[in-house]
């Protein structure tokens, strides 16, 4: 069965990274892209950005084209998510979520969501 | 990049129907026939009942709806049930490519 599994949650100092992973298993990693969404506490989805895993390209929302970058390790079928520059604003839980197909636009599997709090 | 607009909340009684909407633009939802719709109970992820606009994925109830017309997507739960409360979502793809939520619509069933 297909599963994403994310890293646990992190607390940060403002002015620091954090590094997500996502863990996908129960299918072919390279046959589906992975994204990144987020969701500030009370707040609605935001989408963040997008790993091609055929080929690596990536692809990021305006909002994050300078903070966030989006890898990937094809031999442990796992995607990570790292956001840079924190602020209190990125308090947030982090999904991961999988585009069915690349002839597809929906996200069928997430993962179970990764809670990342900016304190000083 | 602008989020979709939904209603911040719509309530229902149990039995029924209610119209959720999701107003985009012409380089989203008036471009493209890629509208999703997802579900999200408090503390859980969210999943998806409506892809391709239309389309229920396998296990998704029938009282799920969904249509577009022009830069509108709608979402219709019929029969409304107490396991409907949550929040809801529309998502559409933009070129480039890119994706957008709406902002969410909170659904109570009184």
């Amino acid at each position: 069965q297909v599963q994403l599994v994310q890293s646990g949650a992190e607390v940060k100092k403002p002015g620091a990274s954090v590094k997500v992973s996502c863990e996908a298993s129960g299918y072919t990693f390279t046959n589906c892209a992975l994204h990144w969404v987020r969701q500030a506490p009370g707040q609605g989805l935001e989408w963040m950005g997008w790993i091609n895993t055929g080929n690596g390209n990536t692809k990021y929302s305006q909002k994050f084209q300078h903070s966030v970058t989006i890898t990937m390790d094809t031999s442990a079928s796992t995607a990570y998510m790292e956001l840079s520059s924190l602020t209190s604003e990125d308090t947030a839980v982090y999904y991961c979520a999988r585009q069915i197909s690349y002839t597809s636009s929906w996200f069928d599997f997430w993962g179970q969501g990764t809670l990342v709090t900016v304190s000083s | 990049q602008s989020a979709l607009t939904q209603p911040a909340s719509v309530s229902g009684s149990p039995g029924q129907s209610i119209t959720i909407s999701c107003i985009g633009t012409s380089s989203d939802l008036g471009a493209y026939n890629y509208v999703s719709w997802y579900q999200q109970h408090p503390g859980k992820a969210p999943k998806v009942i409506i892809y391709d606009v239309t389309d229920r994925p396998s296990g998704i109830s029938n009282r799920f709806s969904g249509s577009k017309s022009g830069n509108t997507a709608s979402l219709t739960i019929s029969g409304l049930q107490a396991e409907d409360e949550a929040d809801y979502y529309c998502m559409s793809y933009r070129s480039t490519p890119s994706w957008v939520f709406g902002g969410g619509t909170r659904l109570t069933v009184l």
